[in-house]
């Protein structure tokens, strides 16, 4: 299957920072790119969907100023956590997917992000 | 709003049998499912899929099912080994692009 790199796979950082996440395709070009949250023991929660050249399309409940996205070429997409609390710590899992919407997505390793 | 079910949380099978993971979904207009395997701090790895107009697709020792009328399908592994044990995830792709997951059953395969 298609490769689709996430970095950093952990992240410490300290209240009020902020942390970058980049998710690449390596091998594809993901017109469309998602990030997901994920909580212990429970399922991926989608944050937002980017597609590549414009805005990204926030879930219900996520803040767009604190979490930016930006999805600027066909193989870099990435998310931004902005003045990071405690209850920000979480496994950040980007997506990738290809012009065909019925298709396989494809997953990047995750970032577990802890904050101080 | 649970549009993709998962509703056993675990499941646990002995080597050698077969693993029958479930899944239920409550929209009609779905028509491409998915199925991800996850290991923890993990992101999930593709297994299978499966488009409505077909009702059963096979790769190796998996084999997913379909049944559009009862919105269900299933993922079977069989013989299941224990490199199989994991958390399963099953998805759909819903109408407006979003790949929208189940809630996990965590599958433990016992030699």
């Amino acid at each position: 299957g298609a490769v689709v790199s996430q970095h950093p796979s952990w992240v410490i950082c300290k209240s009020g920072t902020s942390v970058k996440i980049e998710c690449r395709s390596l091998d594809f070009q993901a017109t469309t790119m998602f990030w997901y949250r994920q909580f212990p023991k429970q399922s991926l929660m989608l944050m937002a969907t980017s597609n590549e050249g414009s805005k990204a399309t926030y879930e219900q409940g996520v803040e767009k100023d604190k979490f930016l996205i930006n999805h600027a070429s066909l193989t870099l997409s990435t998310l931004t956590v902005t003045s990071a609390h405690p209850e920000d710590s979480s496994f950040y899992i980007c997506s990738a997917a290809g012009r065909t919407l019925n298709t396989e997505a494809f997953f990047g390793q995750g970032t577990r992000l802890t904050v101080v | 709003d649970q549009q993709v079910k998962q509703n056993s949380p675990s499941l646990s099978v002995q080597e050698g049998r077969i693993s029958i993971l479930n899944c239920d979904y409550t929209n009609s207009m779905f028509d491409y499912f998915l199925w991800y395997k996850k290991y923890p701090a993990e992101g999930p790895t593709f297994l299978i899929s499966i488009s409505s107009i077909k009702d059963k697709n096979e790769d190796g020792r998996f084999t997913v099912f379909l049944n559009k009328s009862a919105k269900h399908l299933s993922l079977h592994i069989v013989p299941s080994q224990p490199g199989d044990s994991a958390v399963y995830f099953c998805a759909a792709w819903n109408q407006g692009g979003k790949l929208i997951f189940g809630q996990g059953t965590e599958l433990s395969v016992k030699p």
